[in-house]
């Protein structure tokens, strides 16, 4: 199966700063890489598909890029509502496969 | 606004199955070329992907859970299930149903998600 390793684990950043997320695959998936947002006692929600498409809805801040083996979620300027874990996902090969995950804190 | 919502025992014995219902309200879950996802969360660690099902009945199981999984649908009810056999402490998660986009396999759409604790 797909490993997809995610760094770092965590990040305590102040509002406004810009958050830089990683997320490498161990081996090529295309562009065939999601990024989901999990806050605590909610269910989580798609932020970007296919590497950089906006889902719906997402607040413009939100951006990704990537392809191949390296992936990149950035948050433009933190709002303290962003304080969550951050998780990538491949739907290039089954088993579909997560990140363990980047738990972004609010200074 | 179609939504999901997962249900059954909070609380397994060990060596038991495990079973829990997604409803889908708001919309059909004949609607659309979606596949219909079972996705578990342990505490402190990530998300595992553990398998989907299509309206075709067709199945799809991540090979990990080695046989001890099987996921059904009931059209006429609007629900998808899952059963986990010989349940362990290491099955004690947070069990979310999820919509599985067709082709692209994005997952749009999450039930809130249910506690399921493994215990004698």
């Amino acid at each position: 199966e797909i490993v997809l390793t995610q760094s770092p684990d965590f990040q305590s950043v102040t509002p406004e700063e810009k958050v830089t997320i990683t997320c490498r695959a161990s081996q090529s998936i295309g562009s065939s890489l999601h990024w989901y947002q999990h806050k605590p006692h909610q269910s989580p929600q798609l932020l970007i598909k296919f590497a950089s498409q906006s889902f719906s809805g997402v607040p413009s801040r939100f951006s990704g890029s990537g392809s191949g083996t390296e992936f990149t979620l950035t948050i433009n300027g933190l709002e303290a509502e962003d304080a969550a874990t951050y998780y990538c996902h491949q739907s290039s090969s089954l088993p579909w496969t997560f990140g363990q995950g980047t738990k972004v804190e609010i200074k | 606004q179609v939504q999901l919502q997962e249900s059954g025992p909070g609380l397994v014995k060990p060596s038991q199955t495990l079973s829990l219902t997604c409803t889908v309200s708001g919309g059909s879950i004949t609607s659309g070329i979606y596949y219909w996802t079972w996705i578990r969360q342990p505490a402190g660690k990530g998300l595992e992907w553990l398998g989907r099902i299509y309206i075709s009945g067709s199945t799809t199981y991540n090979p990990s859970l080695k046989s001890r999984v099987i996921i059904s649908i009931d059209t006429s009810k609007n629900q998808f299930s899952l059963k986990l056999n010989s349940v362990t402490a290491a099955d004690t998660a947070v069990y979310y149903c999820a919509r599985d986009h067709g082709f692209d396999n994005w997952f749009d759409l999450w039930g809130q998600g249910t506690l399921v604790t493994v215990s004698s």
